[in-house]
């Protein structure tokens, strides 16, 4: 297994466009998480996903964010309607449902660009 | 409030001599402790994590950190920096009834030549 592998890993997008990132986690983990990080800042919490079930979204995932794990594997998180806002590193986290088992492996984000 | 607190923003230390990153936390479980790298565009490598058990944790790259609850500290060390260490370190708390993690904001270390 290569670990948590994300896509793209730039995106410049206008402000007002929708964007769609994806994380493949390590295969055996069932559960995903999202972070988003700014500049000078540590992880904040975005959302969680057990299996494909989206258990728990954070304050600062407004109405123009979605997160999907359809089949349990891959995440998708969709932004609409960028902001300038939005422009942060996206990180995306994979565990066991025991993460004393291995802990939580990161991926290497996607930095998005909103101009 | 849960939190993390790394209250050096950033640290100078020249090649070869030892380091000390401070961490402290509020949380109102038994926390599970990390400490992470990051360097400049990249994503969070894991250097160790504590759960139980032995409160001094040993990592990777040389790196290790010790547990005192009765400070709320989770500090990380290393006797002898490398030019390769200069990134910056975030620590993190979290819990088994807490999957998200509480992250601090950031160690940067530079390393004098």
């Amino acid at each position: 297994d290569t670990g948590v592998s994300q896509n793209p890993r730039h995106k410049i997008t206008k402000r007002g466009q929708n964007v769609t990132f994806r994380c493949d986690p390590i295969s055996e983990h069932n559960r995903l998480y999202w972070y988003r990080q700014t500049l000078g800042q540590g992880p904040e919490f975005l959302t969680y996903f057990q299996n494909e079930a989206q258990l728990e979204k954070s304050r600062l995932l407004s109405d123009r964010f979605s997160a999907e794990r359809p089949k349990g594997s891959f995440s998708t998180l969709e932004i609409q309607r960028t902001e300038q806002g939005d422009s942060a590193m996206y990180l995306c986290a994979s565990s066991l449902t025991v993460p004393q088992d291995g802990g939580y492996t990161f991926g290497s984000g996607t930095r998005l660009t909103v101009v | 409030a849960q939190s993390v607190t790394q209250p050096d923003i950033h640290i100078t230390v020249s090649e070869g001599a030892s380091l000390e990153l401070r961490c402290n936390y509020s949380y109102g479980a038994t926390p599970y402790l990390f400490w992470y790298v990051q360097s400049p565009g990249q994503g969070l490598q894991l250097l160790l994590k504590y759960f139980s058990g032995d409160t001094l944790v040993q990592g990777i790259k040389g790196f290790e950190a010790e547990f005192k609850r009765s400070q709320s500290s989770f500090n990380l060390r290393k006797p002898s920096v490398h030019w390769s260490d200069a990134a910056e370190y975030f620590c993190a708390v979290g819990s088994d009834s807490n999957y998200q993690l509480i992250w601090g904001a950031g160690t940067k270390l530079i390393i004098k030549p």
